[in-house]
């Protein structure tokens, strides 16, 4: 079956330091790997984006890398601060989807502390 | 354009009774989902869009789901006979697709659904 995992245990981190967190997948051939973040009563918000084709994206302190090989993305924060601390969801659009539709992750939350 | 707008935030409804919500996607999107999120999971596909055609329903959205997106604007989960299990967070997204570019979505806020 297909799945898509997140470690469920939340990540406690210190500020400053990189927060790297991990997604998963068995039975996918995803075209494209997302990451939202989501605060609590509200809904996901988007961060990056990145290609079955591409290794690596970065947007400011974000940096996402995807292994189509050993079926794992890694979402790393660098310089981490207390506003970073919320849960954090990876989602797949599968190659065969024309419709982009997400299935996601469980999550993994966040905690940085000051 | 203030993003995704989704109303209200907020139902409790009595077991058996209908519920309604509305979401108002970002106007240039041309693609609109609903997707259903219980506590500790993340969001699970239920029904999207494109313009005002239903392209594809997921086996979650039974018989007592309905949704409508008329002239292709906003969206309307209708959900009759309510029951416990359907307590969720009910989230809405809009997406532009322009041929095979695909961009990420934008989630609305939700409507939390609380069944007694």
């Amino acid at each position: 079956s297909q799945k898509i995992e997140q470690n469920s245990e939340a990540l406690n981190i210190q500020e400053g330091k990189t927060a790297t967190l991990t997604c998963n997948y068995t039975n996918y051939s995803p075209a494209y790997l997302q990451w939202y973040r989501q605060d609590p009563g509200r809904g996901p918000v988007f961060l990056l984006l990145i290609r079955e084709n591409e290794k690596e994206k970065r947007k400011e302190r974000l940096k996402v890398t995807f292994d189509t090989t050993l079926k794992q993305s890694l979402f790393h924060i660098t310089a981490s601060q207390p506003a970073d601390s919320a849960t954090y969801l990876c989602a797949l659009v599968r190659v065969d989807n024309a419709g982009n539709m997400l299935t996601f992750g469980g999550g993994t939350r966040l905690m940085v502390k000051p | 354009d203030t993003g995704v707008s989704q109303d209200p935030r907020h139902k409790i409804t009595k077991r058996g009774q209908n519920v309604t919500f509305r979401c108002d996607p970002i106007s240039e999107h041309n693609r609109l989902y609903w997707y259903r999120q219980t506590l500790g999971q993340g969001p699970e596909f239920l029904t999207y869009f494109q313009n005002e055609a239903q392209l594809e329903k997921s086996r979650l959205l039974s018989d007592r789901f309905s949704a409508e997106r008329p002239k292709g604007s906003f969206s309307t989960l209708e959900i009759q006979r309510t029951e416990q299990g359907d307590s969720a967070m009910y989230l809405c997204a809009s997406s532009l697709v322009v041929l095979t570019d695909f961009y990420g979505y934008t989630f609305g806020s939700g409507t939390r659904l609380t069944v007694v």
